[in-house]
């Protein structure tokens, strides 16, 4: 069945270094979504990705949709504090009626100053 | 004014009893689900609702019962809680079923300990 893989599921990183979160899905995906969650709050859109190789930016935030629409990244320059969170991917599947999101397990990002 | 509204947003019940948790959305939304997320943070979808009409419905627990009155309201109720029931239920919506390219607003959350 339908699955999406993120990893890392931990980061850690220092204030002002790089961050990078990967998805991968088994099957093609029609579209993949980005998603935030900042601690104690719930998730927040971010993005949509649809075409193959599609590369979109938000400030300091790059997302990726890979040539095949099997995997995604979202890389985020020079973290701040403001980007603590989880960071999901969110995948629909090409083949599926429902049209069903799947959302990958998440990447917990801590930004220490 | 919020998009989609879940009460209560805290919960603290003992086991074996049976509990509500109520959903709206004003955003005319056609579509309306119910996720759990656990201390891991993973999100897993339990049941989502188009048009009042159940179209997806995960494998959970029969205790777990969703009710949609009209489209925009979803509620969830849950009998016999147990300790494993413990976790945050986040209700949510988008305009038509996802797949065609729709955002999912996400509720505040309703956070639920079982003791």
């Amino acid at each position: 069945g339908q699955q999406v893989m993120q990893i890392p599921q931990y980061q850690h990183v220092q204030e002002g270094e790089d961050f990078t979160t990967y998805c991968n899905s088994s099957t093609t995906l029609s579209n993949i979504q980005w998603y935030k969650q900042r601690p104690g709050g719930h998730p927040v859109f971010l993005i949509q990705l649809v075409k193959s190789g599609e590369v979109k930016k938000q400030k300091r935030l790059t997302f990726q949709f890979g040539e095949a629409k099997k995997n995604s990244s979202l890389h985020i320059t020079a973290t701040q504090t403001t980007d603590v969170g989880t960071y999901f991917c969110a995948g629909a599947d090409r083949g599926s009626t429902l049209g069903r999101l799947y959302f990958g397990r998440g990447t917990q990002l801590t930004v220490w100053p | 004014d919020t998009a989609v509204s879940q009460t209560p947003k805290y919960l603290v019940t003992q086991m074996g009893n049976d509990k509500s948790i109520k959903c709206e959305q004003n955003l005319g939304h056609d579509t309306m689900y119910w996720y759990k997320q656990d201390s891991k943070k993973f999100l897993k979808i339990m049941f989502s609702y188009n048009n009042k009409e159940l179209i997806i419905n995960e494998t959970v627990p029969n205790r777990f019962s969703p009710k949609s009155p009209d489209k925009a309201h979803l509620n969830l109720h849950i009998n016999s809680l147990e300790l494993g029931d413990s976790a945050v239920y986040f209700c949510a919506s988008s305009q038509r079923v996802t797949g065609q390219g729709n955002t999912i607003y996400f509720g505040e959350g309703s956070w639920l300990t079982v003791v």
